[in-house]
C-alpha cells in the first residue's frame, strides 16, 4: 500500500527562481490537499483539489503560487519568484470521497529553502 | 472561523509517566476533531479523530482522546510514555459543514521523554 508520494524531498533555490513540487496522492483517492508548514507552526491550508477542479484556495496562495492536477491524478505546486519567505516544508495530502470527517493521508514534504 | 489551541510548546515526561497533551477549539459549528502526531523530517500520521458518536476515542500506539462540548477540549493522553513518543503532536479541526476537510492546526507539542 504506497502512500502520499512527493518530489523533491529538498530543493534549494536562490531568490528569484521558479520551483516545482510533484505529488502522487494514493490511488483512488479523488481529493487532493497542499498545506504549507513553516518551523515552530503547524500546517496551514493552501488548497484543495476534488477530482481535477481546484474548488478552494487560501488567501495564503498568492499570485506567486499555481496548482493544478490535471486529469485527477497528480498535482503539481508552482512557485515563481521564489523569496526567503516562501522557505518551508509543502505538504500534500489526499483522502478518499466522502465527508469531511473522512482521514487525510499526508505526504513526507518537500523541503523549500530559499537562498 | 474555527481555531485551535494548544496549551504548551513543550511537554517533557519520564518514561512509563503519564501524557497529557491539551487542545481546545473554536468552532461556530460541531466539529470534527483530529490528532496528528508527526516524526522529524516526516509528514503527519493519524493517532485518532472525533466525528460523532462516542467522545472517549481510542487511537494507535495507546493514544486515546476524549471530547468534552462544554469545555471546547479534545485532550491527548496515554497512560505510561514510552521513548519512541518523543514527537510533535498537532491537534486539528474540521468544518464539518463542507462535503470535504480543511484543517485548521494548532502550532503543536512537542512530545520530550526520558529515561
Amino acid at each position: 500500500d504506497t502512500g502520499v508520494s512527493q518530489d523533491p524531498r529538498h530543493k534549494i533555490t536562490k531568490r528569484g527562481q521558479n520551483v516545482t513540487f510533484r505529488c502522487d496522492p494514493i490511488s483512488e483517492h479523488n481529493r487532493l490537499y497542499w498545506y504549507r508548514q513553516t518551523l515552530g507552526q503547524g500546517p496551514e491550508f493552501l488548497t484543495y483539489f476534488q477530482n481535477e477542479a481546484q474548488l478552494e484556495k487560501s488567501r495564503l496562495l498568492s499570485d506567486r503560487f499555481s496548482a493544478e492536477r490535471p486529469k485527477g491524478s497528480f498535482s503539481t505546486l508552482e512557485i515563481q519568484r521564489t523569496e526567503q519567505g516562501d522557505s518551508a516544508m509543502y505538504l500534500c495530502a489526499s483522502s478518499p470521497p466522502g465527508g469531511a470527517g473522512n482521514t487525510i493521508y499526508f505526504g513526507e514534504g518537500s523541503w523549500l529553502t530559499v537562498v | 472561523a474555527q481555531s485551535v489551541t494548544q496549551l504548551g510548546s513543550h511537554v517533557s515526561v519520564s518514561e512509563g509517566a503519564l501524557v497529557l497533551l491539551r487542545c481546545n477549539y473554536s468552532s461556530s459549528v460541531p466539529p470534527y476533531l483530529f490528532w496528528y502526531v508527526q516524526y522529524p523530517n516526516q509528514g503527519l500520521q493519524l493517532l485518532l479523530k472525533y466525528t460523532t458518536g462516542a467522545t472517549l476515542v481510542k487511537g494507535i500506539n495507546g493514544f486515546e482522546a476524549e471530547f468534552k462540548k462544554s469545555e471546547t477540549s479534545f485532550h491527548l493522553t496515554k497512560p505510561s510514555a514510552h521513548m519512541s513518543d518523543a514527537a510533535e503532536y498537532f491537534c486539528a479541526v474540521s468544518d464539518n459543514r463542507k462535503g470535504y476537510s480543511t484543517l485548521t492546526f494548532g502550532k503543536g507539542t512537542m512530545l520530550l521523554v526520558s529515561p
